[in-house]
């Protein structure tokens, strides 16, 4: 069965600073693995998803994420963080040939002055 | 561009009232599903549904009910209430994605649940 662990379920960083979020899976077989972000009562809108092929996805917003097989993670990044970047987000992963989506339990970035 | 439409945005209940949750989309998505967001455990899924007629059962099933009669709607059922049911719900549709796995979700804005 699929799961995702997020590492963090509150991450603070300055403004400007490196913004790192941690995703870690288990998936019996190659996984699609995605990264949403939730604003304040919205509902939740796609970041990036990396499906085959290059394992550095560029996202919205200046995120990034890299899939990395043998650590079966796929931790998200943005070099600048920016005050607009405070939200909740939540990675996700999927199965080929499987309409299932399976979240991760959230981690919610808080972006000081 | 109305996407995906929740009804209503928020609802009180008491123990044991029943009622349903509506989801409409217009861009025609094969794929719907519904998830419950709790505090500290992301989105758990409910039921989903692959194409007009066809439902299956989530993470969380037990005390909701749902049907798929059109393409467009897919509403959720609570049949007796409890407390624990206090959640936000959240509609999505998507596409398929390559090989069959998950395409990209598009969500509702949520509907606010409180049972008391």
């Amino acid at each position: 069965a699929q799961s995702v662990t997020q590492l963090g379920s509150h991450v603070s960083v300055s403004e400007g600073a490196l913004v790192l979020l941690r995703c870690n899976y288990s998936s019996s077989v190659p996984p699609y693995l995605f990264w949403y972000v939730q604003y304040p009562n919205q509902g939740l809108q796609l970041l990036l998803k990396y499906t085959t092929g290059a394992t550095l996805v560029k996202g919205i917003n200046g995120f990034e994420a890299e899939f990395k097989k043998s650590e079966t993670s796929f931790h998200l990044t943005k070099p600048s963080a920016h005050m607009s970047d405070a939200a909740e987000y939540f990675c996700a992963v999927s199965e080929q040939g499987a309409q299932k989506l399976v979240f991760g339990q959230g981690t919610r970035l808080t972006i000081n002055p | 561009n109305a996407g995906v439409t929740q009804t209503p945005k928020f609802q009180v209940l008491k123990t044991g009232q029943s009622m349903t949750l509506q989801c409409a989309q217009d861009m025609n998505h094969e794929y719907m599903s519904w998830y419950r967001q709790d505090p500290g455990m992301g989105l758990r899924l409910i039921h989903y549904s692959v194409g007009a007629g066809i439902t299956d059962q989530g993470e969380v099933p037990n005390g909701y009910n749902v049907s798929r009669s059109t393409t467009e709607d897919f509403p959720l059922r609570l049949l007796s209430a409890a407390p624990s049911q206090t959640s936000v719900y959240f509609c999505a549709s998507n596409r398929p994605g390559l090989a069959g796995g998950s395409g990209e979700l598009f969500f509702g804005e949520g509907s606010r649940l409180t049972v008391l």
